[in-house]
């Protein structure tokens, strides 16, 4: 099984800073990483797939690289409706797995 | 406009068993591979379960294999998940979760979950 492995847990971070969360797999996924938003009470929203496809209706501040093992998400301009847990999945091989979350809170 | 939504959960007790239902709408049901996936109260995201566009592919997680049950009916457009045995490290919100890697977008779209409590 493919584990991933998300850093950090929690990033404390100001309004329009640049944030980076990194996702690293255990084997090589190729390309095959969604990345979600998690707010309060609700259900994931899918921000990117195939690591770095936005996906329609996501603002373009958020933004993915990577390839193989090592993986980022970056959002280039914090906002306030930013806040939330993000996650990183890899689905190149069932068992698809997640990455354990990035609480993300405001300075 | 793509729905999933899930019914079904409930308190229940510890060795006792509950069926979870998802209702698809909006997308053409029968062309998309499914999944449950689960979030126990503070915690992060589990992949529970796939079917197959044609529901012969089936994956569990370890956690739950021998105990849980997925399936399908494209006739009724729904997607099920039987729970057996269950315990307390099964309480979660299950989300019925759209696609996998076949798709144009993989596990693109997410029900608004339903609770399942497992206590005495």
């Amino acid at each position: 099984d493919i584990q991933m492995t998300q850093s950090p847990s929690s990033l404390s971070a100001s309004v329009g800073d640049r944030v980076t969360i990194t996702c690293q797999a255990s084997q090589d996924i190729s390309n095959y990483l969604n990345w979600y938003q998690q707010k309060p009470g609700q259900a994931p929203k899918l921000l990117l797939y195939d690591a770095s496809n936005l996906e329609t209706g996501v603002p373009s501040r958020f933004t993915g690289s990577g390839s193989g093992t090592d993986f980022t998400f970056t959002i280039s301009s914090l906002q306030p409706e930013d806040i939330a847990t993000y996650y990183c999945q890899q689905y190149d091989n069932l068992p698809y797995s997640f990455g354990q979350g990035t609480k993300l809170e405001i300075k | 406009e793509v729905q999933l939504v899930e019914s079904g959960g409930g308190l229940v007790q510890p060795g006792g068993s509950l069926r979870l239902s998802c209702a698809a709408s909006g997308f053409t049901f029968s062309s998309y591979e499914m999944n449950w996936v689960r979030q126990a109260p503070g915690k992060g995201l589990e992949w529970v379960s796939y079917i197959s566009s044609s529901g012969s592919i089936i994956y569990y997680a370890d956690s739950v294999k021998g105990r849980f049950t997925i399936s399908r009916d494209d006739a009724k457009k729904s997607l099920y998940l039987e729970m057996n045995s269950l315990s307390a490290e099964d309480t979660a919100i299950y989300y019925c979760v759209r696609g996998g890697r076949a798709a144009m977008v993989p596990l693109d779209f997410w029900g608004q979950g339903t609770l399942v409590s497992v206590s005495s």
